[in-house]
């Protein structure tokens, strides 16, 4: 298996656009997670899913971020419009049952708003 | 907050020589985990340590857990330039389904 796969990598982009980060996450693995590292704040959990449900989005920080799984093989993230105090890594983990097993993390999205 | 919080933030150390990372926690756990995160990169698993366990090993690392205190060490013996990184600790909390990171302790090694 290739691992947790997430695109781009990188991502610029100005005030006020829409940003659509993506995520594959392992074959088999039940539980998808996003999250968000910056210096200030250190590593956030901001949304899981099992079996493509969400199951705990309590650490989105407002309306203008959303995620969706449409199928066990694709998640997105999406921030409209974006702001730039968004400016961060954003992760992408998978894993089976979440705390008894090991996340595994994509390599991050480096997303800069301007 | 629940995070763990991680001590020391940064720790700068020979080769050769053993590294020690403390984390500590807020309630009960039912297990821990230790990750690394090289610089641009997303975060690996090291190693998992239930509430019922008190050491455990996996290489050069060695981990503890003392739940009375409510904290967890690292420790890696001889250390290597290829340790440089940043190390979190993760805990699985009781009362949650999701694990919690602490905020990390930057390691460099120095040749």
């Amino acid at each position: 298996d290739a691992g947790v796969i997430q695109s781009p990598r990188h991502e610029v982009t100005e005030m006020g656009q829409e940003v659509t980060l993506r995520c594959k996450p392992i074959s088999g693995h039940d539980y998808l997670f996003w999250y968000r590292q910056t210096m200030m704040r250190g590593l956030e959990l901001l949304i899981y899913f099992n079996n493509n449900v969400p199951i705990d989005d309590s650490g989105m920080p407002e309306d203008r971020f959303s995620a969706k799984m449409p199928n066990a093989s694709f998640s997105t993230l999406k921030i409209q419009p974006s702001e730039p105090r968004d400016s961060a890594v954003y992760f992408c983990a998978s894993s089976l049952a979440p705390g008894e097993n090991e996340q595994f993390f994509g390599p991050g999205t480096r997303l800069t708003v301007l | 907050s629940q995070q763990g919080e991680e001590d020391p933030q940064a720790l700068s150390i020979q080769e050769g020589e053993n590294a020690t990372m403390n984390c500590s926690y807020k309630t009960s756990i039912n297990n821990l985990q230790w990750y690394r995160q090289n610089s641009g990169r997303g975060l690996v698993h090291l190693i998992l340590i239930r509430s019922n366990e008190r050491e455990k090993h996996s290489g050069r690392l060695r981990v503890t857990l003392d739940t009375s205190k409510k904290s967890s060490s690292l420790l890696i013996t001889a250390s290597r330039a290829a340790d440089t990184a940043s190390y979190f600790c993760a805990m699985l909390y009781s009362s949650a389904s999701k694990i919690i990171f602490g905020s990390g302790t930057r390691l460099s090694i120095r040749p």
